[in-house]
């Protein structure tokens, strides 16, 4: 069946540092990738997505690559700050990981 | 209306109670999606439409729930005999396309407590 697998939380990071949260999946066909973010306080709302093999999402500084061929979607963002913390799910169709939680120090 | 809206917003049942869980989806949304999150958890999916009808109900997780959406809007979940396990948020979301193509928007959730 599908599955998927986040990196697992808590990540701390001091602002502008560097961030990866990695997420590899298991699916039936070539299903469309979705990051969905929660923050605190809020219910989830999409991040970005990516739609077929190759794509990149982008949003908020934030990008994630569809790699068909390693069956990943890593989160990616060059500089975070303090108001990207949050949890973040990695989501191919259906199936939800486990959510990753953010913590950015000023 | 403007987003997702689900109520209640919290419940608070004993165990072995029936309960209601209802979800009022964008408008114009074919595509609805029921999940439950734990605590600490992501969200688990439960069952989506397509439509009136279930396209996939593979994730409930027995016989004492059940899910409707008669006119292809308004949907509600149902408990039956709930159990203290089934204490969690539950979610809805809708999208415009077919679950998996689609983004997807989500209510705030209904908090549901079993005592």
């Amino acid at each position: 069946g599908n599955s998927v697998t986040q990196m697992e939380g808590p990540v701390t990071l001091s602002e502008e540092a560097f961030l990866t949260i990695n997420c590899t999946y298991t699916a039936t066909g070539y299903p469309s990738l979705f990051w969905y973010v929660q923050y605190p306080g809020e219910g989830l709302q999409l991040l970005l997505k990516a739609t077929k093999a190759d794509d990149k999402g982008s949003n908020k500084g934030f990008e994630a690559t569809y790699r068909k061929e390693t069956t990943s979607f890593h989160l990616e963002k060059g500089s975070v700050q303090v108001s990207d913390s949050a949890v973040y799910f990695c989501a191919p169709k259906l199936i939800f990981g486990q959510g990753t939680t953010l913590q950015v120090k000023p | 209306g403007a987003g997702v809206s689900q109520t209640p917003s919290n419940k608070v049942t004993e165990k072995g109670k029936y309960v209601e869980l209802r979800c009022d989806p964008i408008s114009g949304h074919t595509a609805l999606y029921w999940y439950r999150q734990s605590l600490g958890q992501g969200p688990e999916f439960l069952i989506y439409f397509q439509g009136t009808g279930a396209a996939d109900d593979s994730g409930l997780p027995n016989d004492r729930f059940f899910a409707v959406r008669p006119e292809g809007s308004v949907s509600t979940l149902k408990i039956q005999r709930t159990e203290r396990g089934d204490s969690a948020v539950y979610l809805c979301a809708s999208s415009l396309w077919l679950a998996g193509a689609g983004e997807q928007f989500f209510g705030p959730g209904t908090r549901l407590t079993v005592l």
